[in-house]
């Protein structure tokens, strides 16, 4: 069965500074990879996934994924980052194509300070 | 902008009443599913239907809950005699295809039983 790892349930950060939400998992066969950002009082937005390819994954906002199979993760990032920023980020896996078979982490609250 | 429409966004009820939670999905869009998030948890997937039909209900308590799409109208899930413990986050998506890379999620209903 496959599980995520959110390490980290709060990380507060101040403008401009870098980020790294850290998103560990565990499966038995390959896997696909994804980030969702929820903003306040709003829905479950992609940010970005990784299906196959280059291990490298960019998203919306300047965001950007590194799958690390012999890690198994899959930590997001941001160089430098904006209060619009703050927002509720999950992590999620799924061993096959299909919506059911989506398993998310419990969530890393970004909090970017002025 | 017609995303997902989750209807209400707070919901308190009384151990032994009845919940209902309503789900408009995107316009266009015949697959709904359903993901409960318990206190420091992640998304779990409850239920998928598409119009009129039940594909998958093994993410679902097999007691007090139920779930429907009729042919009109939103989708209906269902919590009977409401315990403590359904005390949680239900999200509603939408997709053309049952399909994990284009889910669009609405913004929650948050059931608090007292």
């Amino acid at each position: 069965a496959q599980s995520v790892t959110q390490l980290d349930s709060q990380v507060p950060v101040f403008e401009e500074a870098p980020v790294e939400l850290r998103c560990n998992y565990s499966s038995s066969v390959s896997v696909y990879l994804f980030w969702y950002v929820q903003y306040p009082n709003q829905g479950l937005q992609l940010l970005l996934k990784y299906l196959s390819g280059s291990t490298l994954v960019k998203g919306i906002n300047g965001f950007e994924a590194e799958f690390n199979k012999s890690q198994t993760s899959f930590h997001l990032r941001k160089p430098s980052v904006h209060i619009s920023d703050t927002a509720e980020y999950f992590c999620a896996v799924s061993e096959g194509r299909s919506a059911r078979q989506l398993t998310f982490g419990s969530g890393t609250q970004l909090t970017v300070l002025p | 902008n017609a995303g997902v429409m989750q209807n209400p966004r707070h919901l308190v009820r009384r151990r032994g009443q009845e919940a209902r939670l309503r789900c408009s999905p995107m316009k266009g869009h015949s697959h709904v599913y359903w993901y409960r998030q318990l206190p420091e948890e992640g998304l779990k997937f409850m239920v998928y239907l598409q119009k009129e039909n039940i594909i998958d209900e093994s993410g679902m308590p097999k007691e007090r809950f139920s779930a429907e799409f009729p042919k009109e109208g939103p989708s209906i899930l269902r919590i009977q005699q409401v315990v403590r413990g359904d005390s949680a986050a239900y999200f509603c998506a939408s997709s053309l295809g049952d399909n994990n890379e284009k889910l669009f999620f609405g913004s929650g209903t948050q059931l608090s039983v007292l």
